[in-house]
């Protein structure tokens, strides 16, 4: 059965740093999502992307972060300067008509 | 109010028994109704999607939507132990983001 695949499993990087979380979609899917939970809290929704551009994105998704779809496959979220607040699981997703299917997830560490 | 309300459990039945997750939300605009399951420190998976009001069944699962109380359960029939996760409501409106409940906590006893 098709899933959503993340890399890194877990990631571990210093404040200030820049990182790059990577996602595969499943391979008919055209719209895209990002999502992150803090620990202990809610999953939470970051942005979404559809035909190559952001069709939604949250109060939480501000300057710092950043999204790409490089090429055919890859779909994939920057962090520019992290923080420590940043530190969070973060979850990919995608649909090819109204169910989300999520990826397993990439754990960020900030220290 | 928040969007979506959900008590965070923990949960605790004995393996076989009915269990009942429920959530209520605020916002009349929602139009589809979601149930994701989330083992720990894993990826929220789909259950169940419904976008109207009434009864949807899948196997040993029943999503219930009455929009006319914004209130949203889940149902588990023969609850087995594999079944211990949390399970996570979840709502979209027209908009695509998805809104999530904090999540129940549930342990099927053996």
């Amino acid at each position: 059965e098709p899933e959503v695949t993340q890399t890194p499993s877990h990631q571990v990087t210093q404040m200030g740093q820049e990182v790059i979380l990577r996602c595969v979609p499943i391979s008919n899917h055209l719209y895209f999502y990002w999502y992150r939970q803090i620990l202990g809290q809610k999953v939470e929704f970051l942005v979404s992307f559809y035909n190559n551009e952001i069709s939604e994105k949250s109060e939480i998704f501000d300057d710092q972060f950043s999204v790409e779809r490089p090429d055919g496959s890859n779909f994939t979220l920057k962090i520019r300067s992290t923080k420590l607040e940043d530190s969070a699981m973060y979850f990919c997703a995608s649909r090819e008509l109204y169910e989300q299917y999520f990826g397993p997830g990439t754990r960020l560490t900030v220290t | 109010q928040k969007e979506v309300e959900q008590d965070p459990g923990p949960l605790s039945v004995p393996e076989g028994a009915i269990v009942s997750l429920n959530c209520t939300y605020s916002n009349s605009a929602f139009q589809y109704f979601m149930w994701y399951r989330q083992y720990s420190r894993k990826g929220p998976e789909l259950l169940m999607y419904t976008y109207s009001s009434g009864n949807k069944e899948d196997g040993r699962f029943t999503a219930q939507v009455d929009k006319s109380s914004k209130y949203i359960s889940l149902f588990i029939r023969d609850s087995q132990p594999s079944d211990s996760a949390t399970y996570l409501c979840a709502i979209r409106g027209v908009d695509d983001k998805i809104i999530f409940g904090k999540g129940t906590r549930l342990h099927i006893l053996p």
